[in-house]
């Protein structure tokens, strides 16, 4: 059963960066037929889809996030990271790694499994 | 950006009951559409992809239904476990977006 498992601290400050990795286990992040996502929750709130990662390294990232953000992959390790800069309180929420599923020739994907999340919180 | 609006904010329900929410986007986005369950401090869990496919393990009590720009998701007879915050998600293009969830109480 594939599970994923956030990391990275749970603290950063004010225009600093904040940086998690995620590790699958129980599957190859090598697979063909999946991508890797990170999705993130601000406390109370709904969910944002920051970006995707192939196991290639081709990378997809939300527009509104694209200059501050960071994905990178490990294959080696079966890992996958998010680095995001200069972050504001605005930042704060947990994030949440992803398994992607892509159907080729079609924008059919979802995000199952899901990790379980990681909160980290901006201070000043 | 494709922007997805649910409704209701939030209901209040009772076991047994059939529940609707609607999910509708900004634009035509034909069946690309999921739909999924939140716990409170879980993760997200896959319930439906594209609009109407149920993912493998969840409950044949929970459809999908809708294609362009009206989308539900239906529960057929609410149990227990089900009382949770739903959110549905567009595939169309990028940004991916969802919608801003529904909330499930018991009556």
């Amino acid at each position: 059963q594939l599970q994923l498992q956030e990391s990275g601290p749970g603290l950063v400050k004010s225009s600093e960066t904040l940086s998690l990795t995620c590790t699958v286990s129980g599957g190859s992040i090598s697979s063909n037929d999946f991508y890797w996502g990170w999705i993130r929750q601000p406390p109370g709130k709904g969910l944002e889809w920051i970006g995707t990662i192939y196991y290639s390294g081709t990378t997809y990232y939300n527009p509104s996030l694209k200059s501050r953000v960071t994905i990178s992959v490990d294959t080696s390790k079966n890992q996958f990271s998010l680095k995001l800069s200069s972050v504001t309180a605005a930042d704060t929420a947990a994030y949440h790694c992803a398994r992607q599923r892509i159907i080729p020739g079609t924008t059919t994907n979802w995000f199952d499994p899901w990790g379980q999340g990681t909160l980290v919180t901006v201070s000043s | 950006d494709i922007q997805m609006t649910q409704s209701p904010f939030s209901l209040s329900a009772s076991v047994g009951d059939r529940v609707t929410i609607t999910c509708r986007a900004s634009q035509s986005i034909s069946r690309y559409l999921n739909w999924y369950q939140q716990k409170p401090g879980k993760a997200p869990k896959l319930l439906i992809y594209a609009a109407s496919s149920l993912q493998s393990g969840v409950p044949s009590r929970f459809s999908g239904s809708g294609s362009g720009t009206d989308f539900t998701l239906t529960i057929s007879s609410l149990q227990p476990e089900d009382f949770a915050t739903y959110y549905c998600q567009h595939t169309y293009n990028i940004p991916l977006t969802f919608g801003g969830g529904t909330k499930v109480e018991i009556k």
